[in-house]
């Protein structure tokens, strides 16, 4: 069974840096690059922040970048700001061609 | 505007049955697969349905097979979704979503969702 693992939350700083991290149990992120991250908000729809691993959707700032090494994929905020409160959820293909999402990661900006 | 509208949510009793819709528009919804996601109140996102351009394929989450049945009409320009023996756990809020491509699977567009209370 496949599993993504995010921490359930992280904090930062105004201007401070945070990396929210996915660790795949299997061996789907190791074989492709299929990983995307969505932003939330309480009351709101899932937002694509970052697709294939490493892209960003037009309108995403540049704050926002993601990378991965072995079986865990990486979502960076940098110059952590206000209005990055939100949770953060890893999504990846599977070989099984499925979707699977991480847990979630609450992020709190102090 | 481009947009996603999901409708067709509401209280069900268990073992009853859905038929959600989701409306597109602003893009052209015949070029995109399409898929769906819920969330349970206070939970994370679980994928449920994907299907193709044309629906001749369809991939479920391994446990929404069986209950749950994912269709499209180009036509009408609507993803639509089957909920059959429902279970309180089935309660959600179902979004539909525009996928990229077949090939990367990545949602680039959501709908605001639809709320399904499952309850005696």
């Amino acid at each position: 069974q496949s599993a993504l693992t995010q921490p359930p939350s992280v904090s930062g700083s105004p201007g401070q840096s945070v990396t929210i991290s996915c660790i795949d149990t299997s061996s789907d992120i190791p074989n492709y690059n299929r990983v995307s991250w969505y932003q939330q908000t309480p009351g709101t729809a899932p937002k694509l922040v970052i697709y294939e691993v490493t892209n960003r959707p037009s309108g995403v700032p540049d704050r926002f970048s993601g990378s991965k090494s072995g079986n865990t994929a990486s979502l960076t905020i940098s110059g952590l700001q206000t209005e990055d409160e939100a949770d953060y959820y890893c999504s990846s293909y599977t070989s099984r061609s499925t979707v699977i999402f991480g847990g979630g990661t609450k992020v709190t900006v102090l | 505007e481009v947009q996603l509208v999901e409708s067709g949510g509401g209280l069900a009793r268990p073992g009853g049955s859905l038929r959600l819709s989701c409306a597109a528009s602003g893009f052209a919804f015949s070029d995109y697969p399409m898929t769906w996601v819920r969330q349970a109140p206070g939970r994370g996102l679980e994928w449920v349905a994907i299907i193709s351009i044309s629906g001749s394929s369809i991939y479920y989450a391994d446990s929404m097979k069986g209950r749950f049945t994912i269709s499209r009409d180009n036509s009408k320009n609507t993803v639509f979704l089957q909920v059959n023996s429902l279970r309180v756990g089935d309660t959600a809020i179902y979004y539909c979503g525009k996928v990229s491509n077949w090939g990367s699977w990545y949602f680039d567009l959501w709908g605001r969702g639809t709320l399904v209370t499952v309850s005696s």
